[in-house]
């Protein structure tokens, strides 16, 4: 699995789009980029994931760059309910290597 | 919607005894997993499993563990002595096929004493 870099926290205004990056340098053709989420200590939630093209379902939209060595999650809307840990790992497998994540705090 | 379930929600044990943990994955998904969060830490994958037998396993999963689909619906990790430092949170997942999403359940805490 390709070691993923995401920075250890972040804010976000309620009401504002967040948006975490994820650097996957060493990403190889086969591996797909997934995010999940962990609220408090809840089981991780799935959020979206892909491969080379931009996707986007009912919660978030991942943008993928061109190269594959980076992406972004977006939050269009946040609201305090996201206040999360969220990681982001790229695998080609069915065995998620989950690693620090960012804590992206909502604010009022 | 469907979920995955886990029981107990909370297991307190000795040290050197054997627990049962148990997870009834959602239906018609095929790959099951057994994940465990130590209190602070990251969660670690410790086994997957597809077609009645594991498919992966982390440096973790060692004798001491073991996975089983007894039946047509439960998934189960059973760890046989128990150690002080397998105390923490198990999360069981299923999914639909191996590239698709995972569905984590709400956990079993185990304390080990």
């Amino acid at each position: 699995d390709a070691k993923t870099t995401q920075p250890p926290s972040m804010d976000c205004a309620e009401g504002r789009a967040a948006n975490l990056p994820c650097n996957h340098s060493t990403i190889s053709g086969n591996e797909y980029v997934y995010w999940y989420r962990q609220i408090h200590s809840q089981g991780p939630q799935y959020i979206i994931h892909g491969l080379k093209n931009n996707e986007t379902n009912e919660m978030a939209s991942l943008i993928i760059t061109e190269d594959r060595k980076s992406s972004t999650l977006i939050l269009p809307h946040a609201t305090l309910r996201d206040t999360a840990v969220y990681y982001c790992i790229a695998n080609n497998n069915n065995d998620m290597r989950f690693g620090a994540g960012t804590r992206l705090t909502v604010k009022p | 919607e469907p979920e995955v379930t886990q029981t107990p929600s909370h297991q307190v044990t000795q040290m050197g005894q054997e627990v049962i943990l148990r997870c009834v994955p959602i239906s018609n998904h095929l790959y099951f997993y057994w994940y465990r969060q130590i209190l602070g830490q990251k969660v670690e994958f410790l086994v997957s499993f597809y077609n009645n037998e594991i498919s992966e396993k982390s440096e973790i999963f060692d004798d001491q563990f073991s996975v089983e689909r007894p039946d047509g619906s439960n998934f189960t990790l059973k760890i046989r002595s128990t150690k002080l430092e397998d105390s923490a949170m198990y999360f069981c997942a299923s999914s639909p096929d191996s590239y698709n999403e995972q569905f984590f359940g709400p956990g079993t805490r185990l304390t080990v004493l």
